[in-house]
């Protein structure tokens, strides 16, 4: 069964920190993680990390995918109090569509 | 481009009533997702549809709950009778067909449900 872990849970930083959130997964044939940040209402789209990209960067936020660790990170620099949210993690197998989610991290961001 | 239409936003009703929820995905996302995330936790499928065919509902609680999506584009998800564990945020997704790249979903702003 596929299986995604994300550390640390809560993480409370002061703005202008950088942050680091970690996602690990174990899936049968990989195909593409995830990145999701979470306010009060639905989950909107950061990233997507595939075996033909394993970087990307979005202004403060980036992530990087580790296919040989199975893990990947999402990076957060001179964090903001708008930063403050839940990010979920997803991978997805290249047998079916579904998208099996970790439990998130929930950052919050003080001033 | 319209998102993922979901209604009710809110929803409080007693133990062993019965409640349901109706979504719209996004135009052409021939696949629909229904998931269940309960506070603290990350998103759980609970029933994938292709078109009008179902994919996974391997996690549905098939006892209580139902789910259909006859024409191939809106959907309902049903609970009948609901338990107070069932309070949760209902997220209806969809996505487009599969791509060699992969591709991702996108979230309605979700049903809430309080069961009390």
């Amino acid at each position: 069964e596929d299986k995604v872990v994300q550390s640390p849970l809560s993480l409370v930083v002061h703005e202008g920190d950088t942050v680091t959130l970690n996602c690990s997964y174990e899936v049968t044939n990989f195909r593409s993680l995830l990145w999701y940040k979470q306010e009060k209402k639905a989950p909107t789209f950061l990233f997507m990390l595939t075996s033909s990209g394993i970087e990307k960067k979005s202004g403060r936020l980036s992530s990087i995918l580790d296919k040989k660790e199975l893990s990947s990170i999402l990076n957060i620099t001179a964090t903001q109090t708008g930063d403050s949210a839940i990010y979920l993690c997803a991978v997805r197998d290249n047998y079916g569509q579904n998208f099996v989610f970790g439990p998130g991290t929930r950052l919050s961001v003080l001033p | 481009e319209a998102g993922v239409a979901q209604s009710p936003r809110y929803k409080i009703i007693e133990k062993r009533q019965s409640v349901a929820f109706w979504c719209n995905p996004i135009s052409g996302h021939a696949t629909l997702y229904w998931y269940q995330q309960i506070l603290g936790q990350g998103p759980k499928l609970l029933i994938q549809f292709q078109n009008n065919g179902v994919v996974d509902d391997s996690q549905l609680p098939k006892d209580r709950f139902s789910a259909e999506r006859l024409k191939g584009v809106d959907s309902t998800l049903k609970i009948q009778p609901a338990k107070l564990e069932d309070s949760a945020v209902y997220l209806c997704a969809s996505s487009s067909p599969i791509e060699v790249s992969g591709n991702t979903i996108y979230f309605g702003e979700g049903s809430w449900l309080t069961v009390v």
